[in-house]
């Protein structure tokens, strides 16, 4: 069984602040997959980032990096220079890879609602 | 591209009412989720078809929810008597098959409907 843990529900910083959102994984398989959403004030689910359990790298996409951490089965994710509308809950979601017709079904954690106060 | 589209965006509806919520994957993609997100219990996956056939119903909660999808491009959720305790918002979510190994098939959301039952 898989699962995904946000220890974070709530997280409050000013505007400018950098924050880090835990994501901690449970999984027995060997290949799998790590992604982030963005669930922002209107409801919507934005994809931000997958990553791939062979792939340690990190990754930075403008104000946004993500560190893998195999060791520690963590998938952290690094919001720098905040910004208020970087307000909305972000969920962090794990898909095992399946060779049959089974597809990739997500395990989401519990979310982290961030809010940026100017 | 346009993206996952659901409709509606919002619905209240009375207890015991016939509730069918629709979804129009992203063209091309062969898998075709319904997610359903509540504060209790958070985002979990409910049904998933590949191809246009069902794959894994264990999450649908009973009998009062069934799902098709008669083509490629469409599929509904029906709630049939619909309940309070079914309030939540319906996401639908599609991903296309390709190279689990490169690709990773990321799933993407459409913007969920709201479902209120009073």
């Amino acid at each position: 069984a898989q699962k995904v843990t946000q220890a974070q529900t709530e997280i409050s910083v000013v505007e400018k602040e950098d924050v880090t959102l835990d994501c901690v994984y449970e999984t027995r398989d060997t290949t799998y997959y790590l992604f982030w959403y963005k669930q922002p004030p209107s409801g919507e689910l934005v994809f931000l980032i997958r990553r791939n359990s062979f792939d340690e790298q990190n990754e930075i996409s403008g104000r946004y990096s993500w560190n893998f951490q195999k060791s520690t089965s963590s998938f952290n994710f690094t919001i720098t220079a905040s910004q208020v509308v970087d307000s909305a809950v972000y969920f962090c979601a794990l898909s095992e890879a399946r060779w049959d017709n089974a597809g990739n079904m997500l395990t989401f954690g519990g979310g982290t609602r961030l809010m940026v106060k100017p | 591209d346009a993206g996952v589209i659901q409709s509606p965006r919002h619905e209240v509806t009375e207890m015991g009412q016939e509730v069918t919520l629709r979804c129009k994957p992203i063209s091309g993609h062969d898998y075709l989720f319904w997610y359903r997100q509540t504060m209790m219990r958070g985002l979990e996956l409910l049904i998933y078809f590949n191809n246009n056939v069902p794959i894994d119903d264990s999450g649908m909660p009973e009998d009062r929810f069934s799902a098709k999808m008669p083509n490629a491009s469409f599929s509904t959720l029906k709630i049939q008597p619909s309940e309070p305790r079914d309030s939540a918002v319906y996401f639908c979510a599609s991903s296309s098959e390709g190279s689990l190994l490169i690709s990773g098939n990321t799933i993407y959301f459409g913007e969920g409907s709201w479902l209120t039952v009073v």
